[in-house]
C-alpha cells in the first residue's frame, strides 16, 4: 500500500473558483512531486520540491502554485480555475541522495473545470 | 530530444498467455530505466528500476530486459492474470541534473481477457 495520500479523488468545480489539492507522505521522503496526465498521454512534471522550503516550476507551463512548509504536505494550488485545467493530478514522492530511487505516487485527483 | 517511446500502444491477451512490451529511449546520458504498472483510475506503482550495468531484472511474473548500447528495454509478463489489465510505462532518468529528470513513455494498455 502507498503512504502517500491526495485530496480530494474527484472535484468538479465551476471557473473561476479557488482550488486546493493536497498531498501527504508518511515516508519522511526529501523529494515530491506534481504530475499532470491526459487520457493515453505520458505524465508532464509541473512542480517539485527537494524539501521544506524548496519548490521549482517543472517542464509544463502551469498556471499553478506550491508550497512546502512541512516535509510531509506538498499542496498545489489553482488561484482560478479555468477549463484548460481539467485533467488528472498525481503527487509522488522519493527518497533524496540517488537518482535510483523508485517514486512513489498517489492515486491523483481527477480535476474537472466545467 | 530526449524521447521514450512504448509498443505497441494497446495489447489484448487471452488469460494465462506471455506477453513483451517494448520501450525505445533516446535519453542521454542515461541514469536509468523504470517500469510502472498503473491501473485503471489509480496512481503508477514501481515494478523495476535497472541501471546500466544490469540487463535483466524479474519481480514475480515480471521480467524486465535492459539493452544499453542499443537503448532498448522490453517487459516481458509471464502467464498473464486478469489482474495485469493496467498501461504499463516505460520511464527513463538522465543523469543531467540534481533531480535526475525523468521522461516518461505514453504507456501500453494491457487488456487481459478471461
Amino acid at each position: 500500500e502507498a503512504d502517500i495520500y491526495q485530496t480530494p479523488r474527484y472535484l468538479v468545480i465551476g471557473t473561476g473558483k479557488k482550488i486546493t489539492l493536497e498531498c501527504s507522505q508518511t515516508m519522511g521522503h526529501d523529494k515530491m512531486y506534481w504530475y499532470q496526465q491526459d487520457p493515453g498521454m505520458e505524465l508532464h512534471l509541473i512542480h517539485y520540491s527537494y524539501g521544506v522550503n524548496s519548490t521549482e516550476k517543472g517542464d509544463l507551463s502551469s498556471e499553478s502554485t506550491v508550497s512546502r512548509i512541512r516535509t510531509e504536505h506538498f499542496p498545489l494550488t489553482l488561484e482560478s480555475a479555468r477549463p484548460s485545467h481539467t485533467s488528472q493530478y498525481l503527487c509522488a514522492s522519493s527518497e533524496g541522495g540517488s537518482y535510483n530511487q523508485p517514486q512513489h505516487f498517489g492515486d491523483g485527483t481527477r480535476l474537472s473545470i466545467l | 530530444k530526449n524521447q521514450v517511446e512504448q509498443s505497441p500502444q494497446s495489447l489484448i491477451i487471452l488469460e494465462g498467455k506471455n506477453c513483451t512490451l517494448q520501450c525505445n529511449y533516446t535519453v542521454s546520458p542515461f541514469s536509468n530505466l523504470r517500469w510502472y504498472k498503473q491501473d485503471t483510475g489509480r496512481g503508477p506503482v514501481s515494478l523495476t528500476i535497472m541501471t546500466f550495468s544490469e540487463n535483466t531484472k524479474s519481480n514475480g511474473r515480471y521480467t524486465a530486459t535492459l539493452d544499453a548500447d542499443t537503448k532498448q528495454s522490453s517487459l516481458h509478463i509471464t502467464a498473464s492474470q486478469l489482474s495485469d489489465s493496467a498501461s504499463y510505462i516505460c520511464v527513463v532518468s538522465d543523469r543531467g541534473s540534481t533531480l535526475g529528470r525523468l521522461y516518461f513513455g505514453r504507456g501500453t494498455q494491457l487488456t487481459v481477457w478471461p
